[in-house]
């Protein structure tokens, strides 16, 4: 069974930084990209990154709202995804998924298509 | 970045109900899209992947149709159950983008 499971979640002040984890199981870490998906109190879906597997580079893409603030990294000999946040603001308050995705090759660029897999979720509160 | 319009933001239907979801991109996205089901509290769930693709272990009832820029999320039976917001989702360009969302509840 596929599962995956966010930890790391919290209040934390503004400006200050948070380290989420995304422990993954039953399934081959390693082959499949890896998403970060928030969810602001009250409102929509938000993708704030992702991460490719080690065979499409390994490399990861960020929104702009997160750019340069947040970093993924992977970790796949103990089938674990992070997402370190830095410099955190008010508006990152969110719950935080992350997501198993498939891979969708086009326009020269290989990508996460869709989010198959989603775990429980972790709540960032940033607030003073 | 490609903007993805869902309408309506919410409807309210009886159980057994045709409900039917539109979302509009704002460009061309050929078949490139996706629907979630998010019930209160918990982790969105892939329903239709590629415009019509049913997940696996989906419920036939839920359907989807569409290509270009206009599409459309059927429930060809709503059921109590079906008590969710449902969302878009186009994966033709990074970003990836969301539309709002659409409430449905039971009347």
């Amino acid at each position: 069974e596929v599962q995956l499971v966010e930890s790391g979640g919290g209040l934390v002040q503004p400006g200050r930084s948070l380290r989420l984890s995304c422990t993954a199981s039953g399934f081959s870490f390693g082959d499949y990209p890896i998403s970060w998906v928030r969810q602001a109190p009250g409102k929509g879906l938000e993708r704030v990154g992702f991460i490719r597997s080690k065979a499409y580079g390994g490399t990861a893409e960020y929104a702009a709202s997160v750019k340069g603030r947040f970093t993924i990294s992977r970790d796949d000999s103990i089938s674990i995804a992070y997402l370190q946040m830095n410099s955190l603001k008010t508006e990152d308050t969110a719950v935080y998924y992350c997501t198993r995705d498939r891979v969708h090759c086009g326009g020269g660029s290989c990508y996460s298509s869709r989010f198959d897999y989603w775990g429980q979720g972790t709540l960032v509160t940033v607030s003073s | 970045d490609i903007q993805m319009t869902q309408s309506p933001s919410s409807l309210s239907a009886s159980v057994g109900d045709r409900v039917t979801i539109t979302c509009q991109a704002s460009q061309d996205i050929n078949i490139y899209l996706n629907w979630y089901q998010q019930k209160p509290g918990k982790a969105p769930k892939l329903l239709i992947y590629d415009a019509s693709n049913l997940e696996t272990g989906v419920p036939s009832r839920f359907s989807g149709s569409g290509s270009g820029t206009d599409f459309t999320f059927t429930i060809s039976s709503l059921q109590p159950e079906d008590i969710a917001t449902y969302y878009c989702q186009q994966y033709n360009n990074l970003p990836l983008t969301f539309g709002g969302g659409t409430k449905v509840e039971i009347k």
